[in-house]
């Protein structure tokens, strides 16, 4: 079946632009996650949301950063007033309900240049 | 606090064994897991084990766990050229899974 995709694959924008990333989870996951890899370093957590709610905003970096999902699907991913520092590959993750974190299924993810 | 270490390289022959270490903070984890990141590919779940079990083979993959020092190791027995790749080690605390760095495995022909 279909993994998880993500839109753009690539995003290239100019500093203080906002920008909106796009997860679509595999079908009937109720779980999402975003993760931020920088360049050369490890995933780092942003958010999940179980169904429509988010539990867990703890890793969004500054009030710049939003997420929200509607549908049990789609996710969107907001920066806005992007800077040069969110330059990274941001990776949408799904699985088929929380509690199963090891089945966490990665999408190919959007890099985001900010120049 | 929740932290994630791993050696940044490793490089090996090929056919011989390959031993990627990480050691983290966290003694509540439940799962600790081995994902594989190939140049242009997505994040690939190679194996994970549960906290409370001290090994897991899969096939040419063996996980060690030593809670008690915190360490997990990932074992790849004779190494290939398309095992080349970087490896993150994760642990998982309540919904998030907290990344290593990653260690870039270099397999020399």
């Amino acid at each position: 079946g279909a993994g998880v995709s993500q839109s753009p694959s690539n995003k290239v924008t100019e500093k203080g632009k906002d920008v909106e990333l796009r997860c679509d989870p595999i079908s009937g996951h109720t779980a999402l996650y975003w993760y931020r890899q920088r360049l050369g370093q490890g995933l780092e957590f942003l958010i999940y949301f179980q169904g429509n709610s988010a539990p867990d905003k703890s890793g969004l970096p500054s009030d710049r950063f939003s997420a929200e999902r509607t549908g049990e699907s789609v996710s969107t991913l907001t920066i806005q007033r992007t800077q040069q520092e969110d330059s990274a590959v941001y990776l949408c993750a799904s699985s088929p309900s929380t509690g199963r974190s090891y089945e966490q299924y990665f999408g190919p993810g959007t890099r985001l240049t900010v120049t | 606090g929740e932290d994630v270490e791993q050696s940044l390289f490793l490089s090996v022959r090929e056919g011989d064994s390959s031993v990627i270490n990480c050691t983290y903070t966290d003694s509540s984890s439940t799962y600790l897991y081995w994902y594989k990141q190939e140049p242009g590919a997505g994040l690939q779940l190679l194996t994970y084990i549960f906290s409370n079990m001290d090994m897991k083979q899969d096939q040419r993959l063996t996980v060690l766990l030593n809670k008690k020092d915190k360490h997990l190791s990932l074992r790849i027995a004779d190494t290939q050229t398309g095992d080349s790749a970087i490896y993150f080690c994760a642990e998982s605390i309540s919904e998030k899974l907290i990344f290593g760095t990653g260690t870039l495995l270099a397999v020399q022909p």
